[in-house]
């Protein structure tokens, strides 16, 4: 098993440019959620989702857009890229809620310029 | 809202000393769950606890979950240059499905 996927794993983008972070999971998990993390600082919850067809806001969902189209897939889209945006962003799945360990992609640094 | 405070930000540790970790909420927590991240990583589930007053306890590491269910704990015994990391704990929001990540505590260990 291939577990939590995320491409690119590294990007640099300038002020005002649109990209999207690709997150897949082969464990036919329900629940997936994004994370920024800051140098230094922990994990922020950007949006998640319970299921297919369902995303809802985290933490500091401003600027981001997700999608929930299929099981395996959780894309979050970057629209208008600031330099705020600069970060690495984590993608994690577990099988059911928060009584479950969440299993974390490699991650995605991304710069913007 | 509700969150969790970590201490110590950072620790730095000669090797064979124990280092603790602690995890505090002002609300009780229905269950906590630590995770490790080392350095260029992603974070890695350890353990979740989920009754009051439980220890559980994998090689060197002892977890503890307090009577009250407000406060957690990660101890290290003889900390090992392996054990270079950041350790996160974290609580679930069970009416939302969300997990809520503590600040961490960064341990570097001294050879």
């Amino acid at each position: 098993n291939a577990g939590v996927t995320q491409t690119p794993k590294f990007r640099i983008l300038k002020i005002g440019q649109s990209m999207t972070l690709q997150c897949t999971q082969d464990m036919n998990h329900n629940y997936m959620y994004w994370y920024r993390q800051d140098p230094g600082m922990g994990l922020k919850l950007i949006y998640y989702s319970v299921g297919a067809g369902i995303t809802d806001k985290g933490e500091v969902p401003n600027g981001y857009n997700v999608s929930r189209s299929t099981t395996e897939d959780f894309p979050l889209r970057l629209e208008l890229a600031a330099p705020s945006q600069t970060s690495v962003y984590f993608c994690a799945s577990s099988f059911a809620g928060t009584n479950q360990p969440q299993h974390f992609g490699d991650g995605t640094r991304l710069s913007i310029l | 809202g509700q969150q969790v405070m970590q201490i110590p930000q950072y620790q730095h540790v000669q090797e064979g000393e124990d280092f603790t970790t602690y995890c505090n909420s002002s609300t009780t927590l229905s269950n906590i769950q630590w995770y490790k991240q080392r350095p260029g990583g992603h974070p890695v589930f350890l353990i979740q606890l989920v009754k009051s007053g439980e220890v559980k306890k994998q090689k060197r590491l002892t977890f503890q979950f307090g009577e009250a269910k407000k406060n957690s704990s990660l101890h290290i015994t003889a900390t090992q240059t392996t054990d270079v990391g950041t350790y996160f704990c974290a609580y679930g929001s069970s009416n939302t499905g969300k997990l809520i990540f503590g600040q961490g505590t960064t341990l570097q260990v001294k050879p």
